[in-house]
């Protein structure tokens, strides 16, 4: 299993220009997960998915568009790239567990470290 | 929103030497959990605590869950440095996964 993987790995924008993440992960996971992270500021969730077709905001999903059409697949778009954009994204992965879902155990990709210019 | 500030920000000890992490919160978590994330990697978790005043132990690391549920505490003995990394703290306060707040982190790096 490659567990979770993300695509690409690195990316410099100009400001203005629109790009897509893409994670995918085959632990057949029901919940997915969009996080930015910055110095001194932890992981911070962008949007999240309970399931195939369905998705969610978290806490700073402004200037950024997800899509799950895949059970596997998880999107994470820009449409017109900020320099305060600038960050490194991790997408994760989890299963409920007995129902409560909230503890689970998120697995995580390696991140996309995404520059804007 | 909810804030989680670890303590201490940064960390540099010898390999041998004990140390304790700090995870504080004015919210109350239903749960918290404790990440480790090396570089270039994505966070790999360590612990989950769900009941005030747990105590959990894995080798030689130790995990407390305050007993108001709004600070937790990670203590590591005889630091060696392969413990080097950034650890994060996350709670969750009610049940749901956009309610996953990350504490700021603690980067240790454990020298020879």
């Amino acid at each position: 299993n490659a567990g979770v993987t993300q695509t690409p790995k690195f990316r410099v924008l100009k400001t203005g220009q629109s790009m897509t993440l893409l994670c995918a992960q085959d632990m057949n996971h029901e919940y997915m997960y969009w996080y930015r992270q910055d110095p001194g500021m932890g992981l911070r969730l962008i949007h999240y998915s309970v399931g195939e077709g369905t998705t969610a905001k978290g806490e700073v999903p402004d200037g950024y568009n997800v899509s799950r059409l895949k059970k596997q697949n998880f999107l994470l778009g820009l449409e017109s790239a900020a320099p305060s954009q600038t960050s490194v994204y991790f997408c994760a992965s989890s299963y409920p567990d007995s129902g409560r879902w909230s503890t689970d155990t998120q697995y995580f990709g390696p991140g996309t470290r995404l520059t804007v210019l | 929103t909810q804030l989680l500030e670890q303590s201490p920000q940064f960390l540099s000890i010898q390999e041998g030497e004990n140390l304790t992490v700090y995870c504080n919160s004015s919210s109350v978590f239903s749960s918290l959990q404790w990440y480790r994330q090396e570089p270039g990697e994505g966070p790999v978790l360590l612990v989950t605590v769900v009941t005030g005043g747990e105590v959990k132990k894995l080798k030689r690391l130790t995990f407390q869950f305050g007993d108001a549920r709004k600070d937790s505490s990670l203590h590591i003995t005889a630091a060696q440095p392969g413990d080097t990394g950034l650890y994060l703290c996350a709670g969750d306060s009610s049940g749901t996964a956009s309610k996953l707040t990350f504490g700021t982190g603690t980067r240790l790096q454990v020298t020879l």
